[in-house]
């Protein structure tokens, strides 16, 4: 069973630029969550979504950011006109169907750097 | 004041030495205490929770949480220098939202 799969792992965009990071959830599992990570830092939570659904995004910032959870596909988190501050690990996790408590299973991250 | 505060060290220890890990929270309202490892450039793997109070052991792991002193831990016994790695504490209410700590390194040396 795969884990949690994040793509691309390393990318590179200039000022400006659109960065899309994608992400699939372990087989069966229907909860995605996108944190942030900076160096020296834990990780913030971004947001969480379902299926087609935006369930919280109260950790990501009000403009240039977005998400999605298609019914088909991976979940893409997607940043517009990037600047130099967006420079970061992005990890996804995803989990089971809901409940009080369920183990977030982490991707390996994609690595944003802004030039 | 954060939500969570952890040390980040690096905390740099002899193989076979015991370590001791810690975290202090200020929202009463978190029941579930996790702690992740996280190698250089890696995501977050899950060792450990616990729910509310209590102690819980697993091979050379215990976690412990004081609920009224709004404080957890991570021991780890019997060091080895794969053990090297940044840790993170994070915890949660009910429901979803994580909020980790910055992370502790861990330096285990042969």
């Amino acid at each position: 069973n795969a884990g949690v799969m994040q793509n691309p792992r390393h990318l590179v965009r200039r000022r400006g630029q659109e960065a899309r990071l994608r992400c699939s959830p372990m087989k069966g599992h229907s909860h995605v969550y996108w944190y942030r990570q900076l160096p020296e830092e834990g990780l913030k939570f971004m947001v969480y979504l379902q299926k087609e659904n935006i369930i919280d995004e109260s950790g990501m910032p009000k403009e240039r950011f977005s998400a999605e959870f298609p019914k088909e596909g991976p979940s893409i988190l997607r940043i517009q006109q990037v600047v130099r501050g967006d420079s970061a690990a992005y990890f996804c996790a995803s989990s089971p169907a809901d409940r009080d408590y369920n183990e977030q299973f982490f991707g390996p991250g994609t690595r944003l750097t802004v030039l | 004041q954060k939500e969570v505060e952890q040390d980040p060290g690096p905390l740099s220890v002899p193989e076979g030495a015991i370590v001791s890990l810690n975290c202090t929270y200020s929202n009463s309202a978190f029941q579930y205490f996790m702690w992740y490892r996280q190698y250089s450039r890696k995501g977050p793997e899950l060792l450990m929770y616990t729910y509310s109070s209590g102690n819980k052991e697993d091979g050379r792991f215990t976690a412990q949480v004081d609920k009224s002193s709004k404080y957890i831990s991570l021991f780890i016994r019997d060091s080895q220098p794969s053990d090297s790695a940044t840790y993170l504490c994070a915890m949660r209410t009910p429901g979803f939202k994580t909020i980790f700590g910055a992370g502790t390194r861990l330096f285990v040396k042969a």
